[in-house]
């Protein structure tokens, strides 16, 4: 079974700077898809960014990017010139790639940016 | 916005009663998902449907049943309803059956508060 772990405590970040959210995973498989989603307080859920298990680029999407590291399972996302609308809570999920269609969650990690 | 609608926005009704939550997927995606978001279990994926067919089936209860119409709307009807069932049901959708870097766009959610 999949597994995502988010174990950071809440965070503050000063508008402007960047962060880091940490994500790791357990899977036997060996092609599997990695997500982020943005919920803020409103309680939508929002697609960030998405990563292959076998794309050899990090992903990057604006000002998000993905720091993959596949032999440590940890998929952390990075959030560079941090806006005061990105407080919300940071979900990372996986899938795997040819079986299982559903998405495995965090438990989230909570980011509040300060002016 | 992502595109998927869900309705009604708050729902609130009293144990014992049944309920059917609505959901409209983007334009040309085939699958639909349905997930629950409660503050002790997370997010859970409940069940997929693609092009009117179930495709995967996840923690979803007997007293929960959903289905996809010819015009890929789906709904999800829950019965017999209970205080744990209160939650935030998400609908998100897809184009393809959800496999590889299919991306599972979300739906505001309805919030089901049963009294």
């Amino acid at each position: 079974a999949q597994k995502i772990t988010q174990t950071q405590p809440g965070m503050f970040v000063q508008e402007k700077e960047a962060v880091t959210l940490d994500c790791t995973y357990d899977t036997s498989d060996q092609s599997y898809g990695l997500f982020w989603y943005k919920q803020p307080s409103s309680g939508e859920m929002i697609f960030l960014i998405y990563q292959g298990s076998y794309d050899e680029q990090n992903a990057t999407e604006g000002r998000y990017s993905l720091n993959f590291q596949k032999a440590r399972k940890s998929a952390n996302l990075v959030i560079s010139a941090s806006q005061l609308g990105d407080s919300a809570m940071y979900f990372c999920a996986m899938r795997d790639y040819y079986g299982n269609n559903r998405l495995a969650f965090g438990k989230g990690n909570q980011v509040v940016v300060i002016p | 916005d992502s595109g998927v609608t869900q309705t009604p926005k708050h729902l609130i009704t009293a144990t014992g009663q049944r309920v059917t939550l609505r959901c409209s997927p983007r334009s040309g995606d085939l699958s639909v998902y349905w997930y629950q978001q409660s503050l002790d279990q997370g997010l859970q994926f409940l069940i997929q449907y693609y092009n009117g067919e179930e495709r995967a089936k996840g923690n979803i209860l007997e007293r929960f049943s959903a289905q996809q119409f010819p015009d890929l709307h789906s709904e999800l009807n829950l019965s017999s309803l209970e205080l744990g069932d209160s939650a935030l049901y998400f609908c998100a959708s897809s184009v393809a059956g959800g496999r590889g870097a299919d991306t599972q766009y979300f739906g505001p959610g309805t919030r089901l508060t049963v009294l």
